[in-house]
């Protein structure tokens, strides 16, 4: 059983640089969810995808910031000019929709953890 | 001012002890989970609590969500060391079609051998 991968575990980078971050999903899931986690803080949504569709965007997603999942499987999320304040884990989810009405489980990834500098 | 707000924030104990933590809101939710989360780990399910009034129990656990689905709480019985970590309650909120979730602050428990 391969639950959600996420690549890097750990990212340091200089202020001002870009970084990118991968999320494999569990294989049958349709939706795919980004979150992001502060030092002793519960996760904040940032997007969600249904298949390759962006449906939800959370307002703490700048400009600087863009998720992408081409083909409905893996997505990236990419954070561009870095800021110190970026610093946080990058939790990645995903689930498979359902349709009968009950709002499916999300099952997470163990995180990549950016340190900006 | 968090939609979720848990209680305790921080809790030590003695292994054997029981403990109850709370997950409030204002808001109705479509379901709510609880996750365990270990430092620098994802959050692990633990349950999804669905009907208002539900009770789960899973070994020493035991979930109940509240009647109205605004409140849960997770109660221990007889701790272990193994049960450090922070716990997490999310759920979808009821009045919003997509399924994103909106998290506690968690609470930290450390159990004590």
């Amino acid at each position: 059983d391969t639950g959600v991968s996420q690549d890097p575990r750990h990212k340091i980078t200089k202020r001002g640089q870009n970084v990118t971050f991968r999320c494999d999903p569990i294989s049958e899931h349709n939706r795919l969810y980004w979150y992001r986690q502060t030092l002793g803080q519960g996760p904040e949504f940032l997007t969600y995808f249904q298949n390759e569709a962006q449906l939800e965007k959370s307002r703490l997603l700048s400009d600087r910031f863009s998720a992408e999942r081409p083909k409905g499987s893996f997505s990236t999320l990419e954070i561009q000019r870095t800021e110190q304040g970026d610093s946080a884990m990058y939790l990645c989810a995903s689930s498979q929709r359902t349709t009968r009405g009950v709002r499916e489980t999300q099952y997470f990834g163990p995180g990549t953890r950016l340190l900006v500098l | 001012t968090q939609l979720l707000e848990q209680s305790p924030q921080f809790l030590s104990i003695q292994e054997g002890e029981n403990l109850t933590v709370y997950c409030n809101s204002s808001s109705v939710f479509s379901s709510l989970q609880w996750y365990r989360q270990e430092p620098g780990e994802g959050p692990v399910l633990l349950v999804t609590v669905v009907t208002g009034g539900e009770v789960k129990k899973l070994k020493r656990l035991t979930f109940q969500f509240g009647d109205a689905r605004k409140d849960s709480s997770l109660h221990i019985t007889a701790a272990q060391p193994g049960d450090t970590g922070l716990y997490l309650c999310a759920g979808p909120l009821d009045y919003i079609p997509g399924n994103m979730l909106t998290f506690g602050g968690g609470t930290r428990l450390m159990v004590k051998p």
